[in-house]
């Protein structure tokens, strides 16, 4: 099975602190994607590559910055957390080959920054 | 932009029943998938069904392109199947998905 893992499962950082969050997959899918999810607003697109080195801007990328500089790995900056941060953070890869196509998300890190 | 909306927001059955969702779109669309998240916040691909019809055990969905709605059918319900219902589609195979607001499923034993 493909998997998806995001390097925490839980985070607590300060106001102000520099976060990284880490996602690594592990079957050469060509798309990575970072996603805020939240309580009566559901999925919101931050981020997404569908390159090395290639980024794009989702529908809410303030605040946030993404890495891409090996194809298994993706990671979301937040330059300086702010408490409207605090969230459900869900990585997701992707790829579409021959018909066939598969979406898959890491299990998420739930930030709280204080 | 597309919208997608899905129907009910809200559902509670007890198990052994079978429910329907839907999921209705605005626009034409390259890409349709359904996902589940469980309550622990694992969100799985369950369909990727930009038309036609696909099942899976006891899951199985439609998707009607021409008239811009997919069904989502769940049969003899185990409480292993509460949790959000979320459709997803995607515009102009730009990778992006744009998401419904879910359906919440509530099996009781």
């Amino acid at each position: 099975d493909v998997k998806v893992t995001q390097s925490s499962r839980y985070l607590v950082k300060r106001t102000g602190e520099k976060v990284f969050l880490e996602c690594v997959q592990d079957m050469d899918h060509e798309n990575m994607f970072w996603y805020r999810q939240d309580p009566g607003l559901g999925l919101r697109l931050i981020y997404f590559s569908y390159d090395v080195k290639m980024k794009e801007k989702g529908d809410i990328p303030e605040g946030y910055s993404v890495s891409r500089e090996k194809k298994e790995r993706f990671s979301l900056i937040l330059e300086s957390a702010s408490t409207n941060q605090t969230s459900m953070y869900l990585c997701a890869s992707s790829f579409l080959r021959g018909g066939n196509y598969g979406y898959t998300f890491g299990s998420g890190t739930r930030l709280t920054v204080v | 932009g597309i919208q997608v909306e899905q129907s009910p927001p809200d559902l509670i059955l007890q198990e052994g029943a079978n429910s329907t969702l839907r999921c209705n779109f605005s626009d034409s669309v390259n890409n349709l998938q359904w996902f589940h998240q469980n309550p622990w916040g694992q969100l799985i691909n369950l369909f990727y069904i930009p038309s036609g019809t696909k099942q899976n055990g006891r899951l199985s969905a439609t998707t009607v392109a021409t008239e811009r709605y997919s069904l989502l059918y769940i049969s003899s319900s185990q409480t292993t199947d509460s949790g959000v219902y979320f459709c997803a589609v995607e515009r102009d195979s730009n990778y992006q998905l744009i998401w419904g607001a879910g359906t919440k499923l509530i099996i009781k034993p």
